[in-house]
């Protein structure tokens, strides 16, 4: 089993909807969560961390964690095209190091 | 701050030479971490520093892969010999102690004919 598991996709949703990523991991003890988005051909750039079970909410993007069922989903609401990229799920594991799953590719269809 | 910065951007090579990647992390940044990203594999770990001090080179595929800090400002990653199965993009990553989230350098993409 991956250590960070993310649905697949890719995902298609048409502007001003709401895309959802799903994300699972394997490690119970993982304390710090984190989405970044990766446009084509550029580096990941972090854009959400949540520690706490719950919502987390930053302008369109809204984090969600369930540490009882090993679960971060990521919300975007009001999708813009400018949202179209490949969002990449990270877990930190002990050490300081981040196991990213292998991201769910995102079009917004204007 | 320029961000973390690495050199080459683009890297072509034959199979057998020495490539060597450069990283310049942000600056007060105790941690640096090398990534390799390709399609098949994702994002994959290589190795960390913490303070110049190599953590874990566990994900370091083999002994043609070595990497080294010499100083908080500089690190390399070097391949020797290069096979074709080295292509990938390798990403530089640095983080100050009290934050999680990295910072990714732009990366080096390396092709090995």
């Amino acid at each position: 089993q991956k250590e960070v598991e993310q649905n697949s996709g890719p995902l298609s949703v048409p502007e001003g909807a709401i895309a959802s990523l799903n994300c699972t991991y394997s490690d119970r003890g993982s304390q710090s969560f984190f989405w970044y988005r990766q446009y084509s051909g550029k580096s990941p750039e972090l854009i959400m961390f949540i520690y706490s079970n719950g919502d987390k909410e930053d302008g369109r993007f809204t984090a969600q964690l369930n540490k009882a069922s090993q679960y971060v989903s990521l919300l975007i609401r009001d999708s813009q095209p400018s949202d179209s990229a490949t969002y990449l799920c990270a877990v930190k594991t002990v050490d300081y190091k981040l196991s990213f799953g292998a991201g769910t590719t995102v079009t917004v269809r204007a | 701050d320029a961000g973390v910065i690495q050199s080459p951007r683009h890297e072509v090579t034959e199979m057998g030479q020495e490539v060597t990647l450069r990283c310049k992390p942000i600056s007060g940044h105790d941690y640096l971490f090398w990534y390799r990203q390709t399609m098949m594999r994702g994002l994959e770990l290589l190795i960390y520093f913490n303070n110049n001090v190599p953590i874990d080179d566990s994900g370091m595929p083999e002994d043609r892969f070595s990497a080294k800090m010499p100083n908080a400002s500089f690190s390399t990653l070097k391949i020797q010999p290069s096979e074709p199965r080295d292509s990938a993009v390798y990403f530089c990553a640095s983080r100050p102690r009290a934050i999680d989230g990295y910072t990714f350098g732009s990366g080096t993409r390396l092709t090995v004919v």
